[in-house]
């Protein structure tokens, strides 16, 4: 069974930085490209960032580009994001996806909550 | 503002069909699959089409997708009140090199 388990949301000042994880199971990590996708409360998923296979391409959402940080350890099936210079807009749902060949997000988790506010 | 366009809401009786339309551009829609996506309130969004018309396993074939040029249309024969949810579509965007949600669909069973 795919699982996908993020970690790392919370309440932050605006300004400071946040680094949300991803544990994977149940599939072979290294063969997916894996997304984070987020949403605030009361609007649609807008997606985040993503990163190839083998770590070579990332690509990232134009509000954000400077800002995040994605990475991935294969050796551990653990997915990343590191957040800087946080913003109140940036307050949302944050999901860890599994992303298939077509772009399409097949499995999702259950979300971790990050606030920036002071 | 996404660049995906989606009417805000349709709706019809238990049994009847429903379409929701995705409008896009020669960037997006044009260029790449089309997947769909279910969001119950509370809940993640739920991949129900990709690769234009493509169903994971597990979802029933009361729900087909189809692309044409720059548009996209998500239909769902048989409607049932578990139906009831926000309906979103999504692809990769060439020209902005993101991927793109919809502007979100609310079915609603009468």
């Amino acid at each position: 069974e795919v699982q996908l388990v993020e970690s790392g949301g919370g309440l932050v000042q605006p300004g400071g930085s946040l680094r949300l994880s991803c544990a994977a199971s149940g599939f072979t990590f290294s063969n997916y490209w894996m997304s984070w996708v987020r949403q605030a409360p009361g609007k649609g998923p807008e997606w985040v960032a993503n990163i190839k296979e083998d770590g070579s391409e990332k690509y990232f959402v134009e509000s954000m580009k400077g800002r995040l940080t994605i990475s991935r350890d294969d050796a551990k099936n653990s997915l990343y994001l590191q957040m800087d210079s946080l913003r109140a807009e940036d307050t949302a749902m944050y999901y860890c996806v599994r992303t298939l060949q077509d772009s399409a997000h097949d499995y999702w988790g259950q979300g971790t909550l990050v606030t920036v506010s002071s | 503002q996404s660049v995906l366009t989606q009417p805000p809401s349709v709706s019809a009786a238990p049994g009847q069909k429903v379409t929701i339309s995705c409008s896009g551009s020669s960037s997006n829609i044009g260029s790449n699959f089309v997947a769909w996506y279910q969001q119950l309130p509370g809940t993640a969004p739920k991949l129900h089409i990709h690769e234009n018309h493509k169903r994971p396993s597990g979802i029933p074939d009361r729900f087909s997708g189809s692309k044409s040029g720059t548009s996209a249309t998500l239909g769902i024969t048989g409607l049932q009140t578990g139906d009831e949810a926000e309906y979103y579509c999504g692809t990769w965007d060439n020209r902005l090199s993101a991927y793109v949600f919809g502007t979100g669909t609310k079915v609603t069973v009468l």
